[in-house]
């Protein structure tokens, strides 16, 4: 089974841009959750989608956004972006919980610089 | 306000012994554990879990254990290889409620297996 893809790998904006990001879970697995990692803060999470709905939300401002398709591939927007934005962007999903288990896989992250 | 700790950036084990990975946290309503590894430039790999039902996980070389009244968990990994050398995080949910799929991390460790 292919794992959890994110496209692309590398990205380079310069500030004030949009960026979108993009993220194809395992088939069958319909939770999308985003992530973003900076080496100060860690892992933060940003939010996740099931059946193309927004089910969650962590503290990040409004200039990121998402959305999932029917296809549960998702992708993810971020508006202005800032100096601070740059970092490694995760995408991880995951069947949801099973009664007994609950695992999210990640996929390989799109690393964001912002300039 | 963190919620999940590792309060060692590092740990260096020889080759064959025992590696212990320590994590707190503080918010009583996490009932589902999660332990990542992660190397460079790619995202976090599953490595094992544990239910809040349980104190005790075992699969393979790796073994996650679980202190509820201390709200304390830590991995164990017997014995340590040099593959084994990574960041390690824990990640804590409240996965049994249900449509809860945010994963909060502490800042992981960097464990260093030498031959």
């Amino acid at each position: 089974k292919a794992g959890v893809t994110q496209t692309p790998r590398y990205l380079i904006k310069t500030r004030g841009q949009q960026v979108t990001l993009s993220c194809s879970p395992i088939s069958g697995h319909r939770s999308v959750s985003w992530y973003q990692q900076t080496p100060g803060q860690g892992l933060q999470f940003l939010f996740e989608y099931f059946s193309e709905t927004q089910r969650n939300k962590g503290n990040f401002p409004g200039r990121f956004s998402g959305r999932q398709f029917s296809n549960s591939r998702s992708e993810m927007n971020v508006s202005t972006l800032e100096l601070g934005d740059s970092a490694l962007y995760l995408c991880a999903s995951s069947l949801g919980w099973t009664g007994s288990s609950y695992e999210q896989y990640f996929g390989p992250g799109t690393r964001l610089t912002v300039t | 306000d963190q919620q999940v700790k590792q309060n060692s950036p590092s740990l260096s084990v020889q080759e064959g012994r025992i590696s212990i990975l320590n994590c707190d946290y503080t918010n009583s309503m996490f009932d589902y554990f999660l332990w990542y590894k992660k190397y460079p430039a790619e995202g976090p790999t599953f490595l094992i879990s544990i239910s809040s039902i349980k104190d005790k996980n075992e699969d393979g070389r790796f073994t996650v254990f679980l202190n509820k009244s201390a709200k304390h968990l830590s991995l164990h990994i017997v014995p340590s290889q040099p593959g084994d050398s990574a960041v390690y995080f824990c990640a804590a949910s409240r996965g049994t409620q249900g449509g809860s799929e945010k994963l909060v991390f502490g800042k992981g460790t960097k464990l260093t297996v030498n031959p």
